[in-house]
């Protein structure tokens, strides 16, 4: 158990849809990481969040968007929802700004579109 | 920014047999760099890191791996693979000149270790 919790584990829905994906960091972790991992294009950055701050963007689409709570809790809002967001995401997080740190993975939610 | 290139999409090695699975980076500054192993149906988990110090690194499992500046390389290895080895490998990067904090991650390896 990495100490990373996400909710729900399976998820699916209709396209054109909103969904919003939880995700509890490590205690005392201030950094989560939000991944999107298809079977064509392997695990991709969507985005960083830093003590409630917005820290990196990767490839996120427009569609997506994702905050951090006061409580270091954080939640990805996936909408409009397309047959191609179909995929598993994960969240991770570390400690501190933790650049020497790993980060630990949740066990992900499979998003599956229809 | 980072990036990380596993140039072999499957790897498969015969149990017992040592195996090498390849991971260059691409960094404007020093690398922290990072290796996980996922199985079937679930997370990522953390095998090794290189940080500083020993090119050599070791790490869960009997999992090693070998920071090479001059290739810039990071391949992980292990004397002698077990059927159980078989998982998907991603290695990961991190950019010290870079101020964000994201770590970027190869498109993975799929192992296969056969009995």
């Amino acid at each position: 158990d990495s100490g990373v919790t996400q909710t729900p584990k399976h998820l699916i829905t209709a396209t054109g849809q909103r969904v919003t994906l939880r995700c509890s960091p490590r205690s005392g972790d201030l950094s989560v990481y939000w991944y999107q991992q298809s079977l064509d294009q392997g695990l991709q950055f969507l985005i960083q969040y830093y003590n409630g701050e917005e820290r990196a963007k990767g490839n996120i689409l427009e569609r997506f968007s994702a905050q951090q709570f006061p409580d270091l809790h954080s939640e990805l809002n996936l909408s409009s929802l397309e047959l191609g967001d179909s995929a598993l995401y994960f969240c991770a997080s570390s400690a501190h700004r933790g650049r020497n740190t790993e980060a630990f993975f949740g066990q992900g939610t499979r998003l599956t579109v229809v | 920014a980072q990036s990380v290139a596993q140039p072999e999409d499957q790897v498969n090695v015969a149990e017992g047999n040592p195996l090498t699975v390849k991971c260059t980076y691409s960094v404007s500054g020093n690398p922290y760099l990072f290796w996980y192993v996922q199985y079937p149906n679930r997370g990522l988990q953390f095998l090794l890191k290189y940080i500083t110090g020993d090119n050599l690194v070791k790490g869960s499992y009997g999992f090693e791996a070998e920071f090479n500046k001059s290739q810039t390389s990071f391949h992980l290895k292990k004397p002698s693979a077990l059927v159980s080895d078989s998982a998907l490998y991603f290695c990961a990067v991190r950019d010290l000149a870079v101020f964000n904090n994201d770590m970027r991650f190869g498109a993975g390896t799929r192992l296969t270790v056969k009995p």
